[in-house]
């Protein structure tokens, strides 16, 4: 178990919706990461957030946004769901000391089915 | 585009054999390359990983081995074992001045049979 609590776990929709994914980093924890996993494009980084700012900005459309909450748990917008979303979310999280800490702890994440 | 080059897609091995997972890199700025494996159901979780100031690292049965000139790194998988079986994931990233995002390759799905 890595420490980090993703919610739901599986989640159905239909094209045009919108839904929020959950994730509660590790104790302690002050960066999330967010990552979309899918059969042909891999893991995708999406965004970061470290203490409740964005940090880094990665392939994240336009219909999705996050934020990191003042308890430090994240959530993942995505609206206008089309059936290419479908996709496993993953969120992450990593202490941040120092510089950089170069280890994520992942979830279990979100299977996301846009139907 | 693929700023981490992984192959091969699938790999299928005997128990106690050798498992090796090839990875290609493009930006000479990464500077940290750690490889995460994954059982199905779950998150990716770091197996191993090394700097380019070294040109192996061993870990247990796990070994990577680096080329910074080829800008190529591999995981070697000694006496492979049914319970390795998983996806592995190569990445990399810049610490230094980067945006700090870990950039993965596609994965390999390993077998290892009885």
């Amino acid at each position: 178990d890595s420490g980090v609590t993703q919610t739901p776990k599986h989640l159905i929709t239909a094209t045009g919706q919108r839904v929020t994914l959950r994730c509660s980093p590790r104790s302690g924890d002050l960066s999330v990461y967010w990552y979309q996993q899918s059969l042909d494009q891999g893991l995708q980084f999406l965004i970061q957030y470290y203490n409740g700012e964005e940090r880094a900005k990665g392939n994240i459309l336009e219909r999705f946004s996050a934020q990191q909450f003042p308890d430090l748990h994240s959530e993942l917008n995505l609206s206008s769901l089309e059936l290419g979303d479908s996709a496993l979310y993953f969120c992450a999280s990593s202490p941040r000391q120092g510089e950089y800490n170069e280890k994520l702890f992942f979830g279990s994440g979100t299977q996301l089915s846009v139907l | 585009q693929q700023q981490v080059k992984q192959s091969p897609q699938s790999l299928i091995v005997q128990k106690g054999g050798i498992s090796i997972i090839n990875c290609a890199y493009e930006n000479t700025a990464f500077d940290y390359f750690p490889w995460y494996q994954q059982f199905p159901g779950k998150g990716p979780a770091l197996l191993i990983a090394i700097r380019p100031d070294v040109s192996e690292k061993k870990e247990g049965r796990f070994t990577i081995s680096f080329n910074k000139s080829a800008k190529q790194f591999s995981l070697h998988i000694m006496d492979s074992q049914p319970g390795d079986s998983a996806t592995y994931f190569c990445a990399a990233t810049q610490t230094q001045g980067g945006s700090e995002k870990l950039v993965f390759g596609k994965g390999t799905k390993l077998t290892v049979n009885p």
